[in-house]
């Protein structure tokens, strides 16, 4: 079966400094990659997706980046964190369908 | 008007109890149905999928799609405390990749024993 690892779980970073979140799925070959933020109150909100190694598309202009070296790695970055980056950020993966998509368990970023 | 409206509740039913959770659209393209159970401080989890109208029964879960009225529901049978969560709406127009999700922003249920 397929599973989607994400970590850390928690993060505190100071306004700033970067940010490397990492996603990986196990169990399928050529995933779909997405990442969502959930903010309180608003909703998932995608922010990137991949269809292969090195293909990124971007939803919403922002201060992330994301890569994906590797088929079954997503990796979402940012070279300096602003407060607004605070949430809780998640990686889906889906398969040739592309529905439906499945969620890793997250991890909650907190900006100081 | 937005693509998708969800009642943030919270809704309190006791053990047992039949829960109706429903989300509206407005986007009439909209083909592809899920409902996602959330904990607090986990992902998602897919709990039904259904492509266009019908209902899909799995387990004590029902789902069903209207598209005629833009409307769909989860059931939940003999709800138990375990089913305190929030749950998503979730739907697409369509399957190819990159095609994000459109989200309700949740039903925050409790069930008291």
């Amino acid at each position: 079966s397929q599973t989607i690892h994400q970590w850390p779980a928690t993060l505190v970073q100071p306004v700033g400094s970067p940010l490397s979140l990492e996603c990986t799925v196990e169990g399928t070959s050529n995933p779909n990659l997405y990442w969502y933020r959930q903010a309180a109150g608003r909703g998932l909100q995608l922010l990137f997706y991949s269809v292969g190694i090195g293909q990124i598309s971007s939803e919403v202009p922002q201060n992330l980046s994301a890569s994906r070296p590797q088929d079954r790695q997503f990796i979402l970055s940012s070279k300096k964190l602003l407060l607004s980056d605070s949430g809780f950020y998640l990686c889906a993966w889906a398969g040739p369908s592309n529905q439906p998509q499945h969620f890793g368990d997250g991890t909650r970023l907190s900006i100081l | 008007q937005k693509e998708v409206e969800q009642d943030p509740g919270p809704l309190s039913v006791p053990e047992g109890a039949i829960v109706s959770l429903n989300c509206t659209y407005s986007n009439s393209a909209f083909q592809y149905f899920m409902w996602y159970r959330q904990y607090s401080r986990k992902g998602p989890e897919l709990l039904m999928y259904t492509y266009s109208s019908g209902n899909k029964e799995d387990g004590r879960f029902t789902a069903q799609v209207d598209k005629s009225s833009k409307y769909i529901s989860l059931f939940i049978r003999d709800s138990q405390p375990s089913d305190s969560a929030t749950y998503l709406c979730a739907m697409s127009a369509a399957n190819q990749a990159g095609t994000a999700l459109i989200f309700g922003k949740g039903t925050t249920l409790s069930v008291s024993s």
